[in-house]
């Protein structure tokens, strides 16, 4: 069965600094990967998803993450963390079912802080 | 009109009382979610509908009711509820092709408080 598992539960980094949110599966065929987006008092955004066309995928607001099949890996990265980043961030993968629909596997969740 | 939208977005109600949560999405999807969002636990998958058929329920007690009369709309229905399901209530919806690879799109949730 697929899982997530996302490494640290708050992280905090200074305005400009670099982000880094990590993310780590387990999936039994070639998975399909999410990561998205909650600001406060508001539903989950897509940031981005992988679905094996590049290994580097780019997203909203300046974030993009790498698939590491060797690793099992797939970290969000933003090369300079401004204030309105501060969210909490979940990675997913995808559990397609019998019946047709696609069932997201989340993780637990980083609280991104992002101080001046 | 946002994709999808719930209401109410907040929602007090005692252990004994009756109500309903509402999902509508605006975006021609066939399939649409609930999710249980409480504290530092990750989404909980409550039920999923696919073309209006119920397609999963995940061990949800029966005082959580859905309801999907056609592709557009949700509904939860609650009642007699326990202090343990207060929680964020989000609905999704996605237009399923069979690949595993669509996205599903949230509404910003009913935040319910049991007393």
């Amino acid at each position: 069965a697929q899982s997530v598992t996302q490494l640290g539960s708050h992280v905090s980094v200074s305005e400009g600094a670099l982000v880094l949110l990590r993310c780590n599966y387990s999936s039994s065929v070639p998975p399909y990967l999410f990561w998205y987006v909650q600001y406060p008092n508001q539903g989950l955004q897509l940031l981005l998803k992988y679905t094996s066309a590049a290994t580097l995928v780019k997203g909203i607001n300046g974030f993009e993450a790498e698939f590491k099949k060797s690793e099992t890996s797939f970290h969000l990265t933003k090369p300079s963390a401004h204030m309105s980043d501060a969210a909490e961030y979940f990675c997913a993968v995808s559990d397609l079912r019998s019946g047709g629909y696609n069932k997201l596997i989340f993780g637990a969740g980083t609280r991104l802080a992002v101080h001046p | 009109e946002t994709g999808v939208t719930q209401t109410p977005r907040h929602l007090v109600m005692g252990m004994t009382n009756k109500k309903s949560l509402k999902c509508e999405q605006h975006l021609g999807h066939n399939a649409m979610y609930w999710y249980k969002q409480s504290a530092k636990k990750p989404l909980e998958l409550m039920f999923v509908y696919n073309f209006k058929e119920q397609t999963e329920n995940n061990s949800v007690p029966s005082r959580f009711s859905p309801e999907c009369p056609n592709s557009s709309h949700l509904f939860l229905h609650l009642h007699t509820l326990q202090p343990e399901d207060s929680a964020l209530y989000l609905c999704a919806s996605s237009q399923e092709s069979g690949t595993g690879a669509n996205i599903q799109y949230f509404g910003a949730g009913t935040r319910l408080s049991v007393l």
